[in-house]
């Protein structure tokens, strides 16, 4: 079936530094992969987006990286802050026409100031 | 303010009882999601609606109920046959044409 694996599950970095999520998708046929942030207690909201016929898209420190050959994506955030942390889910969506989205594990992020 | 709207935030419910969690719309969203988050597992798709008076079942929908009256409310039933409902239960919406969903502040259910 359809099918998000996330790593890791846990990423803990230097204020500063750099921070990366990984996700593959089983569906070949999924054309848009959200990324969702999570704060604690809250629902999750949309930070980046990417469709299928692009590779990359960057919004500030905030970018995103898509291999449909191997149907991985990465989410990648520079210049951490402690604001970034957070539960971050990366999605794709499924291959029926009905907005279904797949989510991944999620990773808990925590920036050390 | 537009934006997608749970209540309660909070819930308890006793063993053999059924409750039903709000969510509630005035995005003029046509489609409806509710999710089942528990910790280390994602969120997991319990129910979706595209259209009013239709809904489809997602992937854990034994044990929920849902109705889709009116557009902008999408309620979910746990019933008593939910042998394990205790969870953070989250509810989006989104347009046919949109590809962004978005999601509500969720409804922490626990069974005591």
């Amino acid at each position: 079936g359809e099918n998000v694996e996330q790593h890791p599950s846990t990423l803990s970095v230097q204020e500063g530094d750099s921070a990366v999520i990984k996700c593959t998708y089983s569906d070949s046929a999924s054309n848009y992969f959200p990324w969702y942030k999570q704060e604690l207690g809250k629902g999750p909201q949309l930070i980046i987006d990417i469709r299928s016929n692009v590779g990359e898209k960057k919004d500030q420190r905030i970018a995103v990286t898509l291999n449909k050959t191997a149907k991985h994506f990465s989410l990648h955030i520079t210049e951490t802050q402690p604001e970034d942390s957070a539960v971050y889910f990366c999605a794709a969506s499924g291959s029926s026409n009905t907005g279904k989205l797949i989510f991944g594990q999620g990773t808990t992020l925590q920036v050390k100031p | 303010d537009g934006g997608i709207t749970q209540s309660p935030k909070y819930l308890f419910r006793k063993e053999g009882q059924n409750v039903t969690l709000s969510c509630e719309q005035n995005l003029n969203h046509d489609a409806m999601y509710w999710y089942r988050q528990d910790p280390g597992q994602g969120l997991r798709l319990i129910y979706y609606s595209q259209i009013v008076n239709d809904f489809q079942k997602g992937d854990i929908a034994e044990g929920y109920s849902v109705s889709r009256e009116k557009k902008e409310s999408f309620p979910l039933t746990v019933t008593s046959a939910q042998k394990n409902p205790t969870a953070f239960y989250l509810c989006a919406s989104k347009g046919l044409e949109d590809t962004e969903a978005f999601f509500g502040q969720g409804t922490r259910l626990t069974v005591v």
